[in-house]
């Protein structure tokens, strides 16, 4: 059983195109985040949510909106794709807040073309 | 400046070699210390986490913290192929996690 799920796992479309991100754990966690990974793998964190309330938004593009309608689930949804978006996208949980272990799941590697 | 400096290498060692893995940060704010192995198209896993300064070992992995000198290091004995992956390095700030770029290992066997 997959902890932290993932989909799709690629993602290849064309600049200006809308695109969506889903993201699943079965861990009982409650809270969640979505990161980007660059090409030199640095970890961005964007957003995070803890029990469907958001708590880290840091500063993306307002062309990112996140969305949690339960606490196993958080979206991404991106609009009007940019050729700077191609990344790897990285969906993690933890058991709460203060919980140093974050489970990360296989990452979504979007290429806009 | 970034809060959190690690070498992106890669870093190549001979199977069997003693590795040691590197991060500084600049603000004493930070509390837990982790590391964290990123394998090739997979998302990084916990390997070890620390709060206090000293030694913490698991294995043939000793994670390292110096308070003092905002050092901290990860230490692999007798390295393995297997160890072949980037290391990340991340410390708690209030809610989040802040990254260190991840140094690329390679284990020659």
């Amino acid at each position: 059983d997959t902890a932290v799920s993932q989909t799709p796992k690629y993602l290849v479309t064309q600049m200006g195109n809308d695109k969506s991100i889903k993201c699943e754990q079965n861990l009982g966690h409650d809270t969640m985040y979505w990161y980007k990974q660059d090409s030199k793998k640095f970890l961005k964190i964007m957003f995070s949510y803890n029990n469907k309330e958001l708590i880290i938004n840091e500063t993306v593009p307002n062309r990112f909106s996140p969305k949690s309608p339960d606490k196993a689930h958080l979206n991404l949804h991106i609009n009007s794709l940019e050729l700077g978006d191609s990344a790897v996208y990285f969906c993690a949980s933890s058991l709460g807040t203060g919980q140093e272990t974050q489970y990360f799941g296989p990452g979504t590697r979007l290429l806009v073309l | 400046q970034k809060e959190v400096e690690q070498d992106p290498g890669p870093l190549s060692v001979p199977e069997g070699a003693i590795v040691s893995l590197n991060c500084t940060y600049s603000n004493s704010a930070f509390q837990y210390f982790m590391w964290y192995r990123q394998y090739s198209r997979k998302g990084p896993e916990l390997l070890m986490y620390t709060y206090s300064s000293g030694n913490k070992e698991d294995g043939r992995f000793t994670a390292q913290v110096d308070k003092s000198s905002k050092y901290i290091s990860l230490f692999i004995r007798d390295s393995q192929p297997s160890d072949s992956a980037t290391y990340l390095c991340a410390m708690k700030k209030g809610y989040q996690l802040i990254w260190g770029a991840g140094t690329k290992l390679i284990i020659k066997p």
